[in-house]
C-alpha cells in the first residue's frame, strides 16, 4: 500500500509569493495534519483536519491556510512568503481524529524562500 | 503549554557502544509519549508509544522507558544503520503532538 505522498518534493519561491503544497493520506485514513520543520528543530504543528473540517490550529499567522477534500487529500497554502517560511513541510495521516499519536508522515515538501 | 526537552543534542557512538537518549517533558495530563526516528531528508517514522510511568517497549536494539517526568531511549550495541535523529513527542488532552528538537545519533563502524 502507498504511504503518505506529498508534492512537490522541493520548490523555490521568492518573498511575497504564494505556495500550495499537496498531500494524499494513506488509503482509509481520514485525518491529515500539517507540520513545519525548520532545520535543526522538531516538527511544529500547523493544522489538523478530520472529515474535511479543521480540528486544530497551531500558532501560525493567517497567511497559512489549509483544506481537506472529499477524498481526504489536503492542501496547505501559504501567502506572502517570508524568508522565515523556509522549512520542510510535513503531512501526516491517521485513521481517527482522536489518534493515538501514531502518525504516518510523508517525506515532506522542502520550501526555500529567497 | 506542553514542553519537551531532549538531550544530548548530538551523540556519536562506536558500533557496539550502548548508550541512552533522554527526553524530559512538562505536560498537563499526559495522553502519551512517542518516539520517532527521522533519517536525513525524510519524514519521521513512528517507533514507540508509552502511556504510563513504568511502561517499557522494545524493538530490536531499542528500548524506551517512561517515568513521570522523563523518558529514555536505550540503544544496545548500536549499528551504523541506527544513525538518525530521534524525536520525542508528547500528547495531552485532544491536542496534537508537541515535539522536542531531537537527538542526532551517529554510529561509526
Amino acid at each position: 500500500d502507498a504511504g503518505v505522498t506529498q508534492s512537490p518534493t522541493h520548490l523555490i519561491k521568492t518573498r511575497g509569493q504564494h505556495v500550495t503544497l499537496r498531500c494524499s493520506p494513506i488509503s482509509g485514513h481520514k485525518s491529515v495534519s500539517w507540520y513545519q520543520q525548520v532545520l535543526g528543530q522538531g516538527p511544529q504543528f500547523i493544522f489538523q483536519y478530520y472529515e474535511k473540517e479543521e480540528r486544530g490550529r497551531g500558532n501560525f499567522p493567517d497567511r497559512f491556510s489549509a483544506r481537506q477534500f472529499p477524498n481526504y487529500s489536503s492542501e496547505l497554502n501559504v501567502n506572502a512568503l517570508l524568508l522565515g517560511d523556509s522549512a520542510l513541510y510535513l503531512c501526516a495521516s491517521s485513521f481517527r481524529f482522536s489518534n493515538t499519536g501514531e502518525l504516518f508522515f510523508g517525506e515532506g515538501s522542502r520550501l526555500t524562500v529567497l | 503549554e506542553d514542553q519537551v526537552t531532549q538531550s544530548p543534542e548530538a551523540l556519536r557512538l562506536q558500533e557496539g557502544e550502548s548508550s541512552s537518549l533522554n527526553c524530559s517533558y512538562t505536560v498537563s495530563g499526559l495522553r502519551g509519549l512517542f518516539w520517532y526516528r527521522q533519517d536525513p531528508g525524510k519524514g519521521p517514522e513512528f517507533l514507540f508509544t508509552l502511556y504510563s510511568a513504568g511502561e517499557e517497549k522494545e524493538k530490536e536494539r531499542l528500548k524506551a522507558t517512561l517515568t513521570k517526568k522523563e523518558s529514555f531511549l536505550h540503544i544496545t550495541a548500536p549499528k551504523p544503520e541506527d544513525s538518525a535523529t530521534y524525536l520525542c513527542a508528547v500528547k495531552s488532552g485532544y491536542s496534537t503532538l508537541t515535539f522536542g528538537k531531537g537527538t542526532m545519533l551517529l554510529v561509526s563502524p
